[in-house]
Order: C-alpha cells, then sequence, then structure tokens
C-alpha cells in the first residue's frame, strides 16, 4: 500500500466515548501532521510531529490527545469530546528537518460527535 | 500569524473553460502548495511552487514570491475538475501549513 492511510474512514462517537484515530504512511517520511476541517472554517492545523518528537500543539483541547510511535505511524486519541468536535480529520506526512517540504495528504476520517 | 486568501470563493464554469484561481499570502513563504479536493474530502497535490511556474497537463501554477500571490490556471476544464482548490503556505521553515478558504468549483457539461 503505497501513499498515507487512515482509519477509520468514518466514526460516530457519543460525548462519553473513547475512541482513537489512526494514521499510517509509506513514503519513508519523517514528519507527520494531523488537520482539522470543520463545516465552516478553513483547514487548522493541530499537531506536528518531526522525528516522532512533537514540535507544535496549536492550542488544542486536551480532550484529543496526538500519539507518534515511530515515523510511520501517527494515532489521534480522542475522548469526551462535544457536538463541535465534529469535523473531517486530515493526516498528512513530509520530509522534515526544519525546511519547508511538500506534505501529502491522507483521506480523512469523518467524525460526528452525537 | 500569516494570512491566505483565495479568490474567487466561488466559479462555475461551463466544460471547455478557461480559469485563474488566485491566492495572495500576507509574509514572504518557504512552501505553497495547491491542493484539490475532492468530493470525498481527500486533498489531492497539484503543485508544490513557492516561486516560478510549473504545468502539468491542463493545470500550471505560478507564484511571484516577491508579490506574494499565486495563480493557479485551469484550461479546458472538465466537470471532474470540480470540487475546493486551497491554497497553502508555510512561512517560518517549520513546513506548518496554514489554508486559505478555498475556491469552490463547478464545471457544468
Amino acid at each position: 500500500e503505497t501513499g498515507v492511510t487512515q482509519t477509520p474512514r468514518h466514526l460516530v462517537m457519543g460525548m462519553t466515548n473513547k475512541k482513537s484515530l489512526k494514521c499510517e504512511q509509506h513514503l519513508g517520511h519523517n514528519a507527520m501532521y494531523w488537520y482539522k476541517q470543520s463545516a465552516k472554517k478553513p483547514l487548522e492545523l493541530m499537531f506536528v510531529y518531526s522525528l516522532e518528537e512533537r514540535v507544535e500543539n496549536n492550542s488544542v483541547p486536551s480532550r484529543f490527545s496526538p500519539e507518534c510511535p515511530n515515523s510511520s505511524h501517527l494515532f489521534l486519541h480522542l475522548h469526551t469530546l462535544q457536538p463541535e468536535d465534529s469535523a473531517l480529520y486530515l493526516c498528512a506526512s513530509s520530509q522534515g528537518g526544519g525546511r519547508s517540504y511538500e506534505q501529502y495528504f491522507g483521506p480523512g476520517t469523518r467524525l460526528t460527535v452525537t | 500569524g500569516i494570512q491566505v486568501e483565495q479568490s474567487p470563493p466561488d466559479l462555475i464554469l461551463q466544460e471547455g473553460a478557461n480559469s485563474t484561481l488566485r491566492c495572495n499570502f500576507s509574509d514572504s513563504v518557504n512552501n505553497l502548495q495547491w491542493f484539490h479536493q475532492n468530493p470525498w474530502g481527500q486533498l489531492i497535490n497539484l503543485f508544490y511552487i513557492p516561486s516560478g511556474t510549473k504545468q502539468n497537463g491542463r493545470l500550471s501554477a505560478t507564484t511571484v514570491a516577491t508579490e506574494r500571490y499565486s495563480l493557479l490556471y485551469i484550461s479546458s476544464s472538465q466537470t471532474t475538475d470540480s470540487g475546493v482548490y486551497f491554497c497553502a503556505v508555510d512561512n517560518n521553515a517549520g513546513n506548518m501549513l496554514t489554508f486559505g478558504g478555498g475556491t469552490r468549483l463547478m464545471v457544468k457539461p
């Protein structure tokens, strides 16, 4: 499998549930990202990992918890979400190293919080 | 932070027409990318173009970094070109993209 994959593609969860989103990249990159796309807002960067270390936490609420166990995998752990957290969550990867490289995106997980 | 504005916000074309999408940004950039988001949400890379001109089939892009804008040209549009086109920039060498609001394109047969 090539590129960036995300699972699940769709997720419906209640406000008291705990779930995790998974992202895997097969491009040999060493930086990974989580973005959020809400209905009425531009795409927003949530978290950045470079060489498996978090380098950016864009004022994201603590109910979102990222984990990057290695350079190919990225998780977003979700707990006690709110209905306004319903959105498309996109994962991306790129080369890292403090320079600007092209980012490649996965297909996204469409999350609905009920 | 850097501001990114795209125009027009919405565009309707007849199949076969040409169009130009614009992206203005408020500061110098290290990275500029154009994406096409299909109806299923997938962001498809079109161009990585922090400066200069590139072409790929019916699409081409030009970034004039000194004047802080980029243009995406679509020629002989097809219905499959429909979707949302995003410009995204990074200006701090940390590769953290800031996205514009997008241009929603509809190509009618």
